[in-house]
């Protein structure tokens, strides 16, 4: 595709509730990655895929925060019994490596998760 | 472990104002050094980027200087526009290990006629 696209752009949910992001990276991407921005705040990093295998998981804040990949395409986010402290935008994105020092990463405009 | 610090915001400038984000970095060994932009209503775009000691990146008029000495990746700009109006995100990435990217807090300028 053009760039990578994330999917809703935003989400309002309650307090409790499960909620899925979706991230569709480039075409041909094999690594992609989360990230998450909260106001006021940096990005912080949640978790690399490389293919759909997820080798640094490292960044992910509690057990309730899981994510999946199908092969070198989609990938969704899930947080389940969301928190008010997990409103934030959360960025997905991908590059053509993650292992070459050259792999600019290119991201999504992102999905406002506002938690209730 | 890794961190990068950037100057607070929002910096206020008139239009062909000189402009300097300061931006340093805490890493262990060589990592490579980002500037990423998000403009209003936009996702997050990288505007340059350098991979090594001494390296300038440049794109758009904006340049920024690997200065290993002073651990300083600052960005200049010598005469900014109002469509230069955006959040700076200064980056860096570990030449080892997985690539992720730490940020820094981000810098809002504002550009006014």
């Amino acid at each position: 595709g053009a760039g990578v696209s994330q999917s809703p752009s935003n989400k309002v949910t309650e307090k409790g509730k499960d909620v899925e992001l979706r991230c569709d990276p480039i075409s041909g991407h094999t690594a992609l990655y989360w990230y998450r921005q909260r106001l006021g705040q940096g990005l912080e990093f949640l978790i690399y895929f490389q293919g759909n295998s997820a080798p640094d998981k490292s960044g992910l804040p509690s057990d309730r925060f899981s994510a999946e990949r199908t092969g070198e395409s989609v990938s969704t986010l899930t947080i389940q019994r969301t928190q008010q402290e997990d409103s934030a935008v959360y960025l997905c994105a991908s590059s053509s490596t993650g292992t070459s020092f050259s792999g600019t990463q290119y991201f999504g405009p992102g999905t406002r998760l506002t938690v209730l | 472990g890794n961190s990068v610090t950037q100057m607070e915001g929002p910096v206020t400038l008139s239009e062909e104002a000189f402009l300097t984000i300061n931006c340093t970095y805490t890493a262990t060994g060589y990592p490579s050094l980002f500037w990423y932009v998000q403009y209003p209503g936009e996702g997050l775009q990288l505007l340059l980027k350098a991979t090594k000691a001494d390296d300038k990146g440049s794109n758009k008029g904006f340049e920024a200087t690997y200065r290993k000495e002073t651990t300083s990746f600052h960005l200049e700009k010598g005469s900014v526009q109002v469509s230069d109006s955006a959040v700076y995100f200064c980056a860096l990435r570990a030449n080892t290990g997985f690539q992720k990217l730490v940020f820094g807090t981000g810098t809002r300028l504002l550009v006014s006629p």
